[in-house]
């Protein structure tokens, strides 16, 4: 069974901090991996993805992602309240020949405290 | 506006019927995908469509029914055999093979 695992928090920040958010994943032939963010009650919003070992910055987000270690993780700098919403990690995987699929984590809440 | 649109965004269903939930993209991605979100489970696929005129059952599909007709809807029905229907749905679409999802704004079935 392929999974994605996340820390379900809730994490707690202070305004203006940076916020990590952190993932790990089973699959090690997983070539994409994305952060969606999701406010209570409304629909997951793709806010980065990433294809590469390596850091990617957009904004004030920062994805990070190892191979090797099978983690990705999300950075949030300059936190801000409006950013209080849980963060689901998903990770294409293979299955049944070329064949790819997403693999979600449950989510990390995020709370950024003014 | 380019986008996905989701509709009824409020359900209500009584025991022992059949609805159908709207998806409608014109993004002209050829991949849409329905998903299932439940408190504390997160996001579970019930069935996919790669191109139009086919598609394929995800991990929950027991129950539902999709068809793809046209490469802008992916129409789902939730039939009186799913035996616990209540959820938040949400429809996505992408670029074939590229897996970078975009949402609905989801439709909250209830069955009253």
């Amino acid at each position: 069974q392929k999974e994605v695992e996340q820390n379900s928090g809730p994490l707690s920040v202070p305004e203006g901090a940076i916020a990590s958010l952190n993932c790990t994943y089973s699959d090690r032939v997983s070539q994409s991996f994305f952060w969606y963010r999701q406010y209570s009650g409304k629909s997951p919003e793709l806010i980065m993805s990433i294809y590469s070992n390596g850091d990617k910055e957009d904004g004030r987000f920062t994805a990070q992602l190892n191979k090797a270690s099978q983690y990705v993780s999300l950075l949030i700098r300059d936190s801000q309240p409006s950013d209080s919403a849980t963060y689901l990690c998903a990770v294409t995987s293979s299955y049944a020949g070329n064949n790819r699929k997403l693999i979600w984590g449950l989510g990390t809440s995020l709370a950024v405290n003014p | 506006d380019g986008g996905i649109t989701q509709s009824p965004k409020y359900l209500f269903r009584k025991e022992g019927q059949n609805v159908t939930l709207s998806c409608e993209q014109n993004l002209n991605h050829d991949a849409m995908y329905w998903y299932r979100q439940d408190p504390g489970q997160g996001l579970r696929l019930i069935y996919y469509s790669q191109i139009v005129n086919d598609f394929q059952k995800g991990d929950i599909a027991e129950g539902y029914s999709v068809s793809r007709e046209k490469k802008e809807s992916f129409p789902l029905t939730v039939t009186s055999a799913q035996k616990n229907p209540t959820a938040f749905y949400l429809c996505a679409s992408s670029i074939y093979g590229l897996n970078e999802a975009f949402f609905g704004q989801g439709t909250r079935l209830t069955v009253v």
